[in-house]
């Protein structure tokens, strides 16, 4: 049984560039959640999605946006990326009742230069 | 406000010693605990949950936890701790609704 996969592994980008980054949830699971992850601290949230609609937003602006597709598989987009963009991206998958937490993937390191 | 709070950022403990990680919460995520490793470069991986019920819960790897609602606490344990436990320990909790927000992390280095 696949878990959650993330593609790429790794990226660099020049600032002011946009980048996607892609996740396919583990099987029987709906629900994708985007954390972004800097060195040395702990996931922030960025946004869950659910049935192909963002249904909670944490505090990023709005260079930050996402998709999820009818396989349940989503995308994070940022457009104008900042050097403070650079971090570890995790994408965790769940099912809709929230009660078995969550399933990570391995990540996307992001390096913005 | 929602937070939770991990009390020590490295843990250093000598192997088969026992090890206890701090979790404090606030009032507004304790629906919902969890405990999650990250060893180097993987995602989290989760150890254990507290959702109701039994205030002792126990989880994979030997790792167990307590919940404590005067304390607003969940320390997570573990009787004797092995080389392979070094890793970045994180405490999280959800309100019920759809965020689930994750501590600052304890490092736990084992050494021989």
């Amino acid at each position: 049984d696949a878990g959650v996969t993330q593609s790429p592994t790794h990226l660099i980008k020049t600032r002011g560039q946009q980048v996607t980054l892609r996740c396919s949830p583990k099987s029987g699971h709906d629900t994708v959640s985007w954390y972004q992850q800097a060195l040395g601290q702990g996931p922030q949230f960025i946004f869950q999605y659910y049935e192909e609609e963002e249904r909670q937003r944490g505090n990023f602006p709005d260079r930050f946006s996402g998709h999820q597709f009818p396989n349940y598989s989503s995308e994070l987009n940022v457009n104008a990326l900042l050097l403070g963009d650079s971090a570890l991206y995790l994408c965790a998958s769940s099912l809709r009742n929230r009660e078995n937490g969550y399933t990570f993937g391995s990540g996307t390191r992001l390096t913005v230069v | 406000a929602q937070s939770v709070t991990q009390l020590d950022s490295q843990v250093p403990v000598f192997e088969e010693a026992p090890v206890e990680l701090r979790c404090n919460y606030s009032s507004s995520v304790s629906v919902y605990l969890f405990w999650y490793v990250q060893y180097p470069n993987q995602g989290l991986q989760l150890l254990l949950k507290y959702l109701s019920g039994s205030t002792l819960v126990k989880g994979i790897n030997g790792f167990e936890a307590e919940f404590n609602k005067s304390q607003t606490s969940f320390h997570l344990r573990k009787p004797s701790v092995h080389i392979s436990d070094t890793a970045e320990y994180f405490c999280a909790g959800n309100t019920g609704g759809f965020k689930t927000i994750f501590g600052a992390g304890t490092r736990l280095f084992v050494k021989a």
